[in-house]
């Protein structure tokens, strides 16, 4: 089976650095994705992560490791726009599948 | 960018009634459409993975009967929601992925919020 988990809420102060974990457990992996969804709204991708390391992006980077079945997303200089729902996926060989985690709720305070 | 539209955004419909949401590649070509439902303050549960030209392949637990896919182009997908009951009520999105990267990112519709009463 499949198995991906993340917090499901973390709360942080504007301007500061949060990291969103994710850790996962599937046959075949294929590649990790990030995505934000607000309230009501569809996800928009961030960022993805085929081979280990460290990928960034502006405010956002993303971490992986393959061989510990996890990833971080990781938010420099939080905005208040920055509070909503943080998704990783995961694709696995052969179906390419997206697989989403149970998402991380994201509030940022002022 | 890649842009998926989904259609509509909403509906509100009768127990008993169907229900048609339509999925659009606007500007690329998907053999491969995949449809979620999402229940408030949960995640994306994925249905159902919609190939063009042939049977949808559904999750474990998802009614093929129930929910009816249709991948008839490479740029339209259709779920239809058959005898909706009020259980049904959720959130559809639809997503595809361009044609030429298999571990290319997805992109989603907006989305259609069903309720039904």
């Amino acid at each position: 089976g499949q198995n991906i988990d993340q917090p499901t809420e973390m709360t942080a102060t504007e301007g500061a650095i949060v990291q969103i974990n994710c850790t996962y457990q599937t046959s075949g992996f294929n590649g990790l994705f990030w995505y934000q969804q607000h309230a009501g709204e569809a996800p928009t991708f961030l960022s993805y992560n085929v081979l280990d390391g460290l990928e960034e992006k502006g405010r956002f980077s993303s971490f992986l490791s393959r061989s510990k079945g996890y990833s971080y997303l990781l938010l420099k200089e939080l905005q208040m726009k920055d509070s909503a729902s943080y998704l990783c996926a995961v694709t696995t060989s052969g179906t390419y599948k997206y697989i989403f985690g149970t998402g991380t709720r994201l509030k940022v305070l002022a | 960018g890649a842009v998926v539209s989904q259609h509509p955004s909403w509906v509100i419909c009768k127990s008993g009634t169907s229900v048609k949401i339509e999925c659009r590649s606007l500007d690329f070509q998907a053999t491969t459409m995949f449809w979620y439902r999402q229940f408030p303050k949960q995640s994306l549960m994925l249905m159902a993975t919609s190939n063009e030209g042939s049977k949808a392949t559904y999750e474990q637990g998802v009614e093929k009967d129930k929910f009816l896919i249709n991948h008839a182009s490479l740029t339209l997908s259709t779920l239809t929601v058959t005898s909706a009951h009020p259980e049904d009520s959720s959130f559809y999105i639809c997503s595809a992925r361009d044609i030429t990267g298999s571990n290319s990112p997805l992109h989603f519709g907006n989305g259609t919020r069903l309720t039904v009463t």
